[in-house]
């Protein structure tokens, strides 16, 4: 069954501080794994999307690994600030399909 | 461009009357989407469609649900009659149309949250 995990549920962190998320996935055939954003009362925003081939992609502060043979991903937040208090969600495409399976999301709150 | 964009941006309605959701996509996607997210079960996929034809409405949960695409820049989701648990935020994506990177970004709209009494 294709299935997308994300740990932790939920993480406190001090402004300033870097936090890493994890997501371990069990889709097949895999096709790509995204990381997305989504800010209390909005919609997903993508942060990154990387294929089989890609180890790591950035944007900005927030660096996403994949390790395509462990079917596991990272997704590292550098020098946190009070605007990256979030949902983040890991979301997994399976071989080119427009179907994705999502995680249930890590909520990250930034605090003064 | 204005991104997706979905109204109402809030619904509360009482148990048994039809809600009806719209969405525009963003100019020249070839994909839409609908999905529902709560915090019980996360975000998923409800119906897609592809040039304003369904693809795959195997998410639609019940014969309540219904999904129309009249045109390439506006989709309806209807719920008759709704029920209190088909509260939940839905929300709008859009698409274009698989590459060769399979990159298929989807770009979503800020969701309606609809409430049923």
């Amino acid at each position: 069954k294709n299935q997308v995990e994300q740990s932790p549920q939920s993480l406190i962190i001090l402004e300033g501080k870097n936090c890493t998320l994890q997501c371990n996935y069990t889709v097949s055939p895999f096709s790509n794994l995204r990381w997305y954003k989504q800010d209390t009362g909005r919609g997903p925003v993508s942060l990154t999307i990387m294929t089989f081939s890609e180890n790591t992609k950035s944007n900005g502060r927030y660096t996403a690994t994949l390790d395509a043979d462990t079917k596991q991903s990272s997704l590292h937040i550098t020098a946190s600030q009070l605007s990256d208090s979030a949902s983040y969600i890991c979301v997994v495409s399976a071989s080119s399909s427009y179907k994705l399976i999502f995680g249930s999301g890590t909520r990250l709150l930034v605090r003064p | 461009d204005a991104g997706v964009i979905q109204s109402p941006r809030h619904e509360v309605t009482e148990m048994g009357q039809e809600v009806t959701l719209r969405c525009k996509p963003i100019s020249g996607h070839d994909y839409l989407f609908w999905y529902r997210q709560t915090m019980m079960r996360g975000l998923e996929l409800l119906i897609y469609f592809n040039n304003n034809v369904p693809i795959d409405d195997s998410g639609m949960p019940e014969d309540r649900f219904s999904a129309k695409m009249p045109n390439a820049s506006f989709s309806t989701l209807k719920i008759q009659p709704s029920e209190p648990r088909d509260s939940a935020v839905y929300f709008c994506a859009s698409s274009f149309p698989l590459a060769g990177g399979l990159r298929n970004e989807q770009f979503f709209g800020p969701g309606t949250r609809l409430t049923v009494l």
